[in-house]
């Protein structure tokens, strides 16, 4: 199972909103709404910021959003913060198993 | 508070055993699935195994079927992943995760244990 492919780095400034891609396949994020979004700080373990494609947490702030369409999932940070820099990884069902993105560096400028 | 706790990582010579723990609390663990996920020295995410909460249905990434065997002891809270057969490969930072209730995220992550494999 590949894994689902991201940008490897996005930048912005603060206030700002970007967005960071998953792309996968029909077999994957296209087949199923079984999209979840994880947030890494350097030496920290993952968080969870997003799952069943555009559903948060409890505890997580409304500037996180997420979508899909077709084989492509996305989250959205709007008002960019300080605090968002960090690194970001999707992850799908895939029927048997489950894949991970290959990650996105977020630079807040 | 949900904690997850692992534990028994270290160094390894390449074709030897490890037995990596997480130790839970704060939850009712036998009501959870839970996974294995590593993650290699400035690499990603990967997922490497999964058990149900009754511990009766299990899953293996390609890479370690074969070689790592997951369980539970729901009396002790606690979550193992027997690793055999080590390979440089797998030297990573191991995290062990509780699947959400809606069974396809994963909503809190221990700190993880680093296994290192090497001659």
């Amino acid at each position: 199972q590949s894994a689902l492919t991201q940008p490897a780095s996005v930048s912005g400034s603060p206030g700002q909103s970007i967005t960071i891609s998953c792309t996968g396949t029909s077999s994957d994020v296209g087949g199923y709404n079984f999209v979840s979004w994880y947030q890494q700080h350097p030496g920290k373990a993952p968080k969870l910021m997003i799952y069943e494609v555009s559903n948060r947490p409890s505890g997580i702030s409304n500037r996180f959003s997420g979508s899909k369409s077709g084989n492509t999932a996305s989250l959205t940070i709007s008002g960019l913060q300080a605090e968002d820099e960090a690194d970001y990884y999707c992850s799908s069902y895939t029927r048997t198993s489950y894949v991970f993105g290959t990650g996105t560096k977020v630079t807040v400028l | 508070e949900v904690q997850l706790l692992e534990s028994g990582g270290g160094l390894e010579q390449p074709g030897g055993s490890l037995r990596l723990s997480c130790a839970a609390s704060g939850f009712t663990f036998s009501s959870y699935a839970m996974r294995w996920v590593r993650q290699a020295p400035g690499k990603g995410l990967e997922w490497v195994s999964a058990i149900s909460g009754s511990g009766g249905v299990t899953y293996y990434a390609d890479p370690v079927k074969g070689r790592f065997t997951i369980s539970r002891d729901n009396s002790k809270n606690t979550l193992y992943l027997q690793m055999n057969s080590l390979r440089a490969e797998d030297t990573a930072l191991y995290y062990c995760a509780r699947v959400c209730g809606s069974g396809h995220c994963l909503d809190c992550w221990g700190q993880g244990t680093l296994v290192t494999v090497s001659a």
